[in-house]
């Protein structure tokens, strides 16, 4: 069965610090991996996604992950915390016939 | 481009009351169209899913109900709301349009029970 596993319901790190928030996934078929971002009270904004290809992967607000094949990880990165990456993040795996989500890292932000 | 819809985005109903939440996408044909709800620290939880016009699938035993009555439109319902069916709930799209399986997110709307 597929599965996410995101470790730490809860981050902090201080502002200008690196940013890492921790994916491992559960596939029996090579998998799509995304990161969501939401912000209170909106929707889930696709941070950054792997499909095939090169396995580190660039999306929106300087945050990248990397594809681990070997550690099954899909770990997310900012080099320096900015206050608006306060957030709750969402890491998802699709085994192509659906998305699933783990439940989530709420990014706390020290100034 | 592609565009998702909900409305309302806040709704306060007494237990017991009917519930309408629409969801539209623009921009694109035949998307695959999802229902989510996230309780207070609960994560995700897929309701239902539909691949077509009237093509309904639930993903779990609950007091809601679906339709998807034009290609573009899907709709969460219930006869009757509970405590329990507080939070928020998501609309999603994904199709040829958005390849990988990637999932696109309306705004939400927030509906407490009282």
């Amino acid at each position: 069965a597929q599965s996410v596993t995101q470790l730490g319901s809860h981050v902090s790190v201080s502002e200008g610090a690196l940013v890492l928030l921790r994916c491992n996934y559960s596939s029996s078929v090579p998998p799509y991996l995304f990161w969501y971002v939401q912000y209170p009270n909106q929707g889930l904004q696709l941070l950054l996604k792997y499909t095939t290809g090169a396995t580190l992967v660039k999306g929106i607000n300087g945050f990248e992950a990397e594809f681990k094949k070997s550690e099954t990880s899909f770990h997310l990165t900012k080099p320096s915390a900015h206050m608006s990456d306060a957030a709750e993040y969402f890491c998802a795996v699709s085994p192509r016939d659906k998305i699933i989500f783990g439940k989530g890292t709420r990014l706390h932000i020290l100034p | 481009s592609q565009t998702i819809h909900q409305w309302p985005a806040t709704l306060v109903q007494p237990v017991g009351s009917p519930l309408s939440l629409e969801c539209t996408v623009e921009g694109t044909s035949n998307p695959n169209l999802y229902w989510y709800r996230q309780a207070a620290g609960r994560g995700l939880q897929l309701l239902f899913y539909s691949v077509g016009i009237g093509q309904i699938s639930s993903e779990v035993p609950q007091n809601l109900s679906a339709s998807r009555p034009q290609d573009r439109q899907f709709i969460l319902s219930s006869k009757k709301l509970l405590l329990s069916d507080s939070g928020f709930y998501l609309c999603a799209w994904s199709g040829v349009a958005a390849p990988g399986d990637t999932q696109y997110f309306g705004p939400g709307t927030r509906l407490t029970v009282l």
